[in-house]
C-alpha cells in the first residue's frame, strides 16, 4: 500500500478564484488519478496523471478547467479553475493500478 | 447514465449481526469489482475485490458474491462490528482490473450497539 497526503485538507473560495491541490505520496507510482466526489455522489474520475506526459481527461473535464501537473513520481497538483458553486466537491488524488487504488484524504472546497 | 448502482443510501444493523450491501451494474464489460469503505474525512480504502470467474471472495468478516446474469454483487459483512460503521462504495472495472474504477454512490452503513 501507499501513504498519500493532501494539501489543502479543505478550504473555502470565492467564485472565480483558482485552487490548486497538492498530492505527495511516500513511494514512487507511475500513474496518478484524481477524483471528484460531488455532495451525495459518486466518486468520478477527472484524469489520470503519468509522470512525463499530458493527463488523460475524461469526458466531461477538460485541460483548461482543471489543469494537472506530474513533475516526479511522487507528486502531482490539480488546479480547478475559475471555480463556480457546481464545483463545491472533494477532490481526491489515488495511485495504483484500477485494480486496487489507494486514496488520499481528500480536499473539501466550498465555493461561495 | 449511471453504470453502478447503490440503490441504498443507509443501512443501520444491530453489532454482531450480518451486514448486506447491494450493488447493480449495467455495463456487461465490467469483469472486476471492488469494494471500499470509507470514514469521515478519510479518503477510501480498499476492503475486498472479485473477479468475474469468480461468485464468491472471503476475507475474514467480509465475503463478496458476485451474480453475473443478474448483473449483481454484495457485500456480507459477518458479524458486523461498531467500527464498520462507514460508507461503502461499490466499483467496477474492465479488462480484468486494469482500467478505470467506475463507482456508486455509496451506502452509509449503521451498526448499532
Amino acid at each position: 500500500s501507499a501513504v498519500i497526503s493532501q494539501k489543502p485538507s479543505r478550504d473555502i473560495c470565492q467564485r472565480g478564484t483558482s485552487l490548486t491541490i497538492q498530492c505527495q505520496v511516500d513511494s514512487q507510482v507511475t500513474m496518478m488519478f484524481w477524483y471528484r466526489q460531488q455532495p451525495g455522489q459518486s466518486l468520478t474520475l477527472i484524469a489520470t496523471a503519468n509522470q512525463g506526459s499530458e493527463a488523460t481527461y475524461e469526458s466531461g473535464f477538460v485541460i483548461d478547467k482543471f489543469p494537472i501537473s506530474r513533475p516526479n513520481l511522487t507528486f502531482s497538483t490539480l488546479t480547478v479553475s475559475n471555480m463556480s458553486p457546481e464545483d463545491s466537491s472533494i477532490y481526491l488524488c489515488s495511485v495504483g493500478s484500477a485494480g486496487e487504488q489507494y486514496f488520499g484524504p481528500g480536499t473539501r472546497l466550498t465555493v461561495t | 447514465d449511471q453504470q453502478v448502482k447503490q440503490n441504498s443510501p443507509s443501512l443501520s444493523v444491530q453489532e454482531g449481526r450480518i451486514s448486506i450491501l447491494n450493488c447493480d451494474y449495467t455495463n456487461s464489460m465490467f469483469d472486476y469489482f471492488l469494494w471500499y469503505k470509507k470514514y469521515p474525512a478519510e479518503g477510501p480504502t480498499f476492503l475486498i475485490s472479485i473477479s468475474s470467474i469468480k461468485d464468491k471472495n472471503e476475507d475474514g468478516r467480509f465475503t463478496v458474491f458476485l451474480n453475473k446474469s443478474a448483473k449483481h454483487l454484495s457485500l456480507h459483512i459477518v458479524p458486523s462490528q461498531p467500527g464498520d460503521s462507514a460508507v461503502y462504495f461499490c466499483a467496477a472495472s474492465t479488462q480484468g482490473g486494469s482500467e478505470k474504477l467506475v463507482f456508486g454512490k455509496g451506502t452509509k452503513l449503521t451498526v448499532n450497539p
